[in-house]
């Protein structure tokens, strides 16, 4: 069974600060990996998507890479801004039994002016 | 494009009674996903589509719950009878296809559903 878990649950940064958020997944059989963004009362926001046969993937200050073998993924934001308060969740899309898409319970993100 | 379109937005209900939420994915994408986001259990995949043909319902909690595709432009999550415990915010997606690796799923502004 999948499981995909975010550290840290809550991160508070001054403004500026480049900053990594993690994900991690129990089965490496998966299709791709996506991540969003979810203001409050919102909905999600698709940020990157990376293939299971994609090392990275660049969406200006965004960077999220991914290494199947040992089960995880990074987004890497840089130069972060008061803008970027939310939170960022990933999802893994396993490769077997219908391609189910299984969500991390997210990292709550600040970015302090 | 408009995005992915739910209604209605919010929905306050008794317990006991039926509940329905709407759909329209992204003209042109040929998967729906139905969630549900609690903040106990997170994000919730319950039933997906695939050129209008349901593919995965493992996630669809009760008999209480269903969920059709009559065209390639609506789908209905239906809930009957409501429970309290069935409150929560319901997301739809779509995608161009389940079955590629290249397809984002796109989120539509979900419904929050309150069961009294």
């Amino acid at each position: 069974k999948q499981e995909v878990t975010q550290i840290p649950a809550a991160l508070s940064v001054p403004e500026g600060e480049n900053l990594v958020l993690n994900c991690s997944f129990t089965d490496s059989a998966i299709y791709n990996l996506q991540w969003f963004r979810q203001d409050p009362g919102k909905g999600l926001t698709s940020l990157l998507l990376i293939q299971s046969s994609q090392r990275e993937q660049t969406s200006g200050r965004l960077n999220a890479s991914l290494d199947k073998s040992s089960g995880r993924s990074t987004l890497y934001i840089a130069a972060s801004q008061p803008g970027d308060s939310a939170t960022y969740l990933c999802a893994v899309r396993r490769d077997t039994g219908g391609f189910k898409t299984i969500f991390g319970a997210g990292t709550r993100l600040f970015v302090k002016a | 494009d408009a995005g992915v379109i739910q209604s209605p937005r919010h929905e306050v209900t008794e317990m006991g009674q039926e509940v329905t939420l709407r759909c329209k994915p992204i003209s042109g994408h040929n998967s729906l996903f139905w969630y549900r986001q609690t903040m106990m259990r997170g994000l919730e995949l319950l039933i997906y589509f695939n050129n209008n043909v349901p593919i995965d319902d493992s996630g669809m909690p009760e008999d209480r719950f269903s969920a059709k595709m009559p065209n390639a432009s609506f789908s209905t999550l239906k809930i009957q009878p409501s429970e309290p415990r069935d409150s929560a915010v319901y997301f739809c997606a779509s995608s161009l296809s389940a079955d590629s690796s290249y397809n984002e799923q796109f989120f539509g502004p979900g419904t929050r559903l309150t069961v009294l």
